[in-house]
């Protein structure tokens, strides 16, 4: 069965780097997400992204925030300068059509 | 925005006993309301959702029920297995968008 996959799994970072973090969307999709969840709380909407550009985005991704979709099957998204609050769980999803999400496993960031 | 409030934020049931989770939410436009799964350490994983046209779905031992004017959605999971266990979150579309507002999160236990 097709999924999405995220790369790295864990990164450990020192406050002030900047980090990239990977994903893999399933082939046939159009639209794509990314979403974060601090330890213990709900799963928070980062970004949008269709047709090569965001479509929305919330006010947790500011300016230190990036996403890029480079060679049509990964889609990235960056932290310029990481923060102790950015520690979390990053989730990239992706839609076909409709609304059916389907999330990765993950990259769990820590800031230290 | 969409506000999505989840009930209860744990539940320990017997195997073999019925249970229910539930959510409101507060926007009248949302469309789409799907329950996710989550393991430790894994991503959200869909298990059954509900559009807005749909009173009741049902899928072997799991169902959505919808109550539009009401604006809340339960999650009814049957004759529970240990391996149920995991933390179940409810989400609804915000307005007609495929942005999901995701709820906090029930600790589903299931004692053997």
């Amino acid at each position: 069965e097709p999924e999405v996959t995220q790369t790295p799994s864990h990164q450990v970072t020192q406050m002030g780097q900047e980090v990239i973090l990977r994903c893999v969307p399933i082939s046939n999709h159009l639209y794509f997400y990314w979403y974060r969840q601090i330890l213990g709380q709900k799963v928070e909407f980062l970004v949008s992204f269709y047709n090569n550009e965001i479509s929305e985005k919330s006010e947790i991704f500011d300016d230190q925030f990036s996403v890029e979709r480079p060679d049509g099957s990964n889609f990235t998204l960056k932290i310029r300068s990481t923060k102790l609050e950015d520690s979390a769980m990053y989730f990239c999803a992706s839609i076909r059509g409709g609304n059916e999400a389907f999330f990765g496993q993950g990259t769990r960031l820590t800031v230290v | 925005g969409e506000n999505v409030e989840q009930h209860p934020s744990t539940l320990s049931v017997q195997e073999g006993d019925s249970a229910v989770i539930k959510c409101t939410y507060s926007d009248s436009a949302s469309n789409y309301f799907p329950w996710y799964k989550q393991e430790l350490g894994k991503g959200p994983q869909l298990i059954i959702d509900i559009r807005s046209n749909v009173g009741e779905k049902k899928d072997q031992r799991i169902a959505v029920t919808l109550n539009k004017t009401a604006k809340h959605f339960s999650l009814h999971i049957t004759e529970t297995q240990p391996e149920d266990s995991a933390v179940y979150f409810c989400a609804a579309s915000e307005g007609g968008t495929d942005k999901l507002i995701f709820g906090t999160g029930t600790r589903l236990q299931v004692f053997p």
